[in-house]
């Protein structure tokens, strides 16, 4: 997988737009970056994912620099249950194993 | 829809019992399942993957006669943690996906307690 980094923790204001920021730099022309996000005691819920366009679906929406080695997640509205640990991951093309680093632990206040 | 459901939420047993977890895909056909491992105040690890008909790929470190992974269909996947020991107690969490490019969606995990 291609190195990412993510801060440890951010508080975000409810109401407010949430953008988390990921550090990509060792990417590959053909690695996705994914994004997940961990609220306490449950798996692991999918956000959204990209390769080189920026995406945007219900939930969230990635902008991807046009060198693509950084990414952010931007939560438009963010809420009390936002509150997790969201995973940035760009896993290695063949067999799409996904590494789950540190994340970033949100903490959406009100 | 890409709904995962996980079976037992749950499990307290005692030491030298044997647990199988389920893991199924409700709502679409998984080519390719995952078994991950959460310990407290820790990221995900990844433990095996499972292709539908085929053997398990297991990471470095996972015994895999300790942990036995079954996928004989494209929705159902079992872990089954064997003669399990306090020491295997943790949040095991299963994922799906349909093709290789589409992302992983993930049940909602297995606590597992032995006492």
């Amino acid at each position: 997988d291609a190195k990412t980094t993510q801060p440890t923790s951010m508080d975000c204001a409810e109401g407010r737009a949430a953008n988390l920021p990921c550090n990509h730099s060792t990417i590959s022309g053909n690695e996705y970056v994914y994004w997940y996000r961990q609220i306490h005691s449950q798996g692991p819920q999918y956000i959204i994912h990209g390769l080189k366009n920026n995406e945007t679906n219900e939930m969230a929406s990635l902008i991807i620099t046009e060198d693509r080695k950084s990414s952010t997640l931007i939560l438009p509205h963010a809420t009390l249950r936002d509150t997790a640990v969201y995973y940035c991951i760009a896993p290695k093309a063949a067999g799409n194993k996904l590494t789950f680093g540190g994340g970033t632990r949100v903490l959406v206040k009100p | 829809g890409a709904v995962v459901s996980q079976h037992p939420s749950r499990v307290i047993c005692k030491s030298g019992t044997s647990v199988k977890i389920e893991c199924r895909s409700l709502d679409f056909q998984a080519t390719t399942m995952f078994w991950y491992r959460q310990f407290p105040k820790q990221s995900l690890m990844l433990m095996a993957t499972s292709n539908e008909g085929s053997k398990a790929t297991y990471e470095q470190g996972v015994e895999k006669d300790k942990f036995l992974i079954n996928h004989a269909s494209l929705t159902l996947s079992t872990l089954t943690v064997t003669s399990a020991h306090p020491e295997d107690s943790s949040f095991y969490i299963c994922s799906a996906r349909q093709g290789a490019r589409q992302p992983q969606h993930f049940g909602d995990g297995t606590r597992l307690s032995i006492l």
